[in-house]
């Protein structure tokens, strides 16, 4: 069975500073895709960042970027020079399975709300 | 990026009456969709797998009775509540994902609310 653990209710930063999230996983696959995802007071999920089990590289998408250490099993997200934008909750996630199978199924977080301050 | 949609955004019902909401994948066809309910200032909880040609696989604790899950084609998936009760009142998001992608597209969600 797969878990995700994200430990920070809330978060607070100040605008324009940097911030780091928590996420860690537990799985016994050897093949699995993390993600995160920004959830505004809209409702809608926004895809931010994508790791796979395999790659070497820490993710990057603009802003955002994804510090992945494999041995420790975390998935932490940092997003650099905060706006006031940013004031969501965020939610990590696990697909456990090879990309393309019905391992569709993702593992969410408990998800961390990050409050931007001016 | 695809689009998923759902429909209704936003349904305000009486307890009793039963509800359904559609989840579309726009540009993409999708063998697998996925049912999932949030409460407010929680994560998402996955109900259950919707199954394009099959029936359902819900999640431990759901009432399949309770949450009917229609697949009736490669883009289209529906969950009605039956005999909806206050406690039914939710934030209802539907995810797919095309079968060459690692990404899952979400729908943009539907608020149920039964007075």
């Amino acid at each position: 069975a797969q878990k995700i653990t994200q430990t920070q209710p809330g978060m607070f930063v100040q605008e324009k500073e940097a911030v780091t999230l928590d996420c860690t996983y537990d799985t016994s696959d050897q093949s699995y895709g993390l993600f995160w995802y920004k959830q505004p007071s809209s409702g809608e999920m926004i895809f931010l960042i994508y790791q796979g089990s395999y790659d070497e590289q820490n993710a990057t998408e603009g802003r955002y970027s994804l510090n992945f250490q494999k041995a420790r099993k975390s998935a932490n997200l940092v997003i650099s020079a905060s706006q006031l934008g940013d004031s969501a909750m965020y939610i990590c996630a696990m697909r456990a399975g090879e990309a393309g199978t019905s391992y569709g199924k993702l593992t969410f977080g408990q998800g961390t709300i990050l409050t931007v301050h001016p | 990026g695809a689009v998923v949609s759902q429909h209704p955004s936003r349904v305000i019902c009486k307890s009793g009456t039963s509800v359904k909401i559609e989840c579309r994948s726009l540009d993409f066809q999708a063998t697998t969709m996925f049912w999932y309910r949030q409460f407010p200032k929680q994560s998402l909880m996955l109900m259950a797998t919707s199954n394009e040609g099959s029936k359902a696989t819900y999640e431990q604790g759901v009432e399949k009775d309770k949450f009917l899950i229609n697949h009736a084609s490669l883009t289209l998936s529906t969950l009605t509540v039956t005999s909806a009760h206050p406690e039914d009142s939710s934030f209802y998001i539907c995810s797919a994902f095309p079968t060459t992608s690692y990404e899952q597209y979400f729908g943009p969600g539907t608020r149920l609310t039964v007075t």
